[in-house]
C-alpha cells in the first residue's frame, strides 16, 4: 500500500485568494487524483494529475479554476484558484501503485472559504 | 458508464448487532468493487475490495461483502458492529480490467452504532 500525506490538513482563506494543496507519496506510484468532497456529499473527481505533462479534467473542472502539478512520481499539488465559499470542502489526493488495481487516499484538505 | 447507488443514507444500530450497508452498480462491463470508510474528520481508508475470485470478500476490522453479479450488488456485512465504526461508508466502482481508471463513488451511508 502507499502513504499519502496532505498540507495542509486544513485553512480557512478569505474569498478571492488562492490555495496551493501539496500531496506528496511515500513510493512511487503510476497514477494520482484529486478529489473533491462537499459537505456532506460523495467524492467527486476532479482531475488525474499526469506526470510531467497536463493533468486530464472531468467535466465541469477546468484548469483555469484548478491547476494541477505533478513534477515526479510522488509529489502532486492542487491549487484552488479565486476562491469563492462555494469552494469550501474537503480536498482529497489518491493515488495508485504499479501493479495494483487499488486507490489509497490521503487524509485530506479541509477548505473552509469566508 | 458506471454508476453506484448506496440507498441507505444513514444506518442506526446497537452495538453488537449485526449490520448489512447495501451497495448496487451498474455496469456495461466487468468491475471492480471496493468498500472505504471514512471515520469523522478523517480521509478514506480502504475497508475491502473486489476484483476476481471468491464472491466473499473479507477485510478489515471483520467486515465483509459479497458480489453479486446477477444482482449487481456489493453490500457491506458486519454481524456485530462497535461503537467505534461509527462513521462514512462509500462503495465505489472502477471498470476493469485494462489499466486502472477513475473511481465511481457512491452517495455514502452513515452507519450510527449507539450503546
Amino acid at each position: 500500500s502507499a502513504v499519502i500525506s496532505q498540507k495542509p490538513s486544513r485553512d480557512i482563506c478569505q474569498r478571492g485568494t488562492s490555495l496551493t494543496i501539496q500531496c506528496q507519496v511515500d513510493s512511487q506510484v503510476t497514477m494520482m487524483f484529486w478529489y473533491r468532497q462537499q459537505p456532506g456529499q460523495s467524492l467527486t473527481l476532479i482531475a488525474t494529475a499526469n506526470q510531467g505533462s497536463e493533468a486530464t479534467y472531468e467535466s465541469g473542472f477546468v484548469i483555469d479554476k484548478f491547476p494541477i502539478s505533478r513534477p515526479n512520481l510522488t509529489f502532486s499539488t492542487l491549487t484552488v484558484s479565486n476562491m469563492s465559499p462555494e469552494d469550501s470542502s474537503i480536498y482529497l489526493c489518491s493515488a495508485t501503485g504499479a501493479g495494483t488495481d487499488t486507490q489509497y487516499f490521503g487524509p485530506g484538505t479541509r477548505l473552509t472559504v469566508l | 458508464a458506471q454508476s453506484v447507488t448506496q440507498l441507505d443514507s444513514q444506518v442506526p444500530v446497537f452495538e453488537e448487532a449485526p449490520v448489512e450497508l447495501r451497495c448496487n452498480y451498474s455496469s456495461s462491463v466487468s468491475v471492480y468493487l471496493f468498500w472505504y470508510v471514512q471515520y469523522p474528520n478523517q480521509g478514506l481508508q480502504l475497508l475491502l475490495k473486489y476484483l476476481s475470485g471468491s464472491t466473499l470478500v473479507k477485510g478489515i476490522n471483520g467486515f465483509e461483502a459479497e458480489f453479486n453479479k446477477s444482482q449487481t450488488s456489493f453490500h457491506l456485512r458486519k454481524p456485530s458492529v462497535h461503537i467505534s465504526d461509527t462513521a462514512e461508508y462509500f462503495c465505489a466502482v472502477s471498470p476493469s480490467p485494462a489499466g486502472f481508471q477513475k473511481l465511481v463513488f457512491g452517495t455514502g451511508t452513515r452507519l450510527l452504532v449507539s450503546p
